[in-house]
């Protein structure tokens, strides 16, 4: 069974710029959920995503957003890139998000803002 | 406001020995706790979980504890194994409105000498 899928794996923008990056789910996971990772900050909650409507939100500004598709492929877009926004962007999949189970997580796209 | 803590950032434990990680957490909404293993450059990638109801999750070398009177989980591995030197994450959640929201700790760097 294939697992969470995140392209591209590494992405290089300037100050500015706008970015777009994608996920698929592992087949049959209805819920999708974005983190950020960064030094010394852990993982943090950006939203997460179930049958195309955004369910749960973190406290993120609105240059952060997302969609889910009808097949449960989901894009996390960022526009006005900041340098603070370098950091390594984990998508994780789980079936159903109203049962606790563990979310299943990509290996994540790297972002370098210069 | 750090709802989930983990407060050692490393550890170092010899091959053979027991590693003990420890969580603490403060939100009592919390139902559902996890841990997850991260190595560089990959995802991380579910251990073991617990559900509030119970107080002890076993899975081969795996332990989780949960203590809800002092809002503290810990993970046990016995015995300790060079291959288990990575990142540890604890993380917590809480189903509100139909929707699963993972907090996660900072982690703890787990190495295991020879």
């Amino acid at each position: 069974k294939a697992g969470v899928t995140q392209t591209p794996r590494y992405l290089i923008k300037t100050r500015g710029q706008q970015v777009t990056l994608s996920c698929s789910p592992i087949s049959g996971h209805r819920s999708v959920s974005w983190y950020q990772q960064t030094p010394g900050q852990g993982l943090q909650f950006l939203f997460e995503y179930f049958s195309e409507t955004q369910r749960n939100k973190g406290n993120f500004p609105g240059r952060f957003s997302g969609r889910q598709f009808s097949n449960s492929r989901s894009e996390m877009n960022v526009s006005t890139l900041e340098l603070g926004d370098s950091a390594l962007y984990l998508c994780a999949s789980s079936p159903d998000p109203g049962r606790n189970q563990p979310q299943h997580f990509g290996d994540g796209t790297r972002l370098s803002i210069l | 406001d750090q709802q989930v803590k983990q407060n050692s950032p490393s550890l170092s434990v010899q091959e053979g020995r027991i590693s003990i990680l420890n969580c603490d957490y403060t939100n009592s909404m919390f139902d559902y706790f996890l841990w997850y293993k991260k190595y560089p450059a990959e995802g991380p990638t579910f251990l073991i979980s617990i559900s509030s109801i119970k107080d002890k999750n076993e899975d081969g070398r795996f332990t989780v504890f949960l203590n809800k009177s002092a809002k503290h989980l810990s993970l046990h591995i016995v015995p300790s194994q060079p291959g288990d030197s990575a990142v540890y994450f604890c993380a917590a959640s809480a189903t509100i409105q139909g929707a699963q929201k993972l907090v996660f700790g900072q982690g703890t760097r787990l190495t295991i000498n020879p």
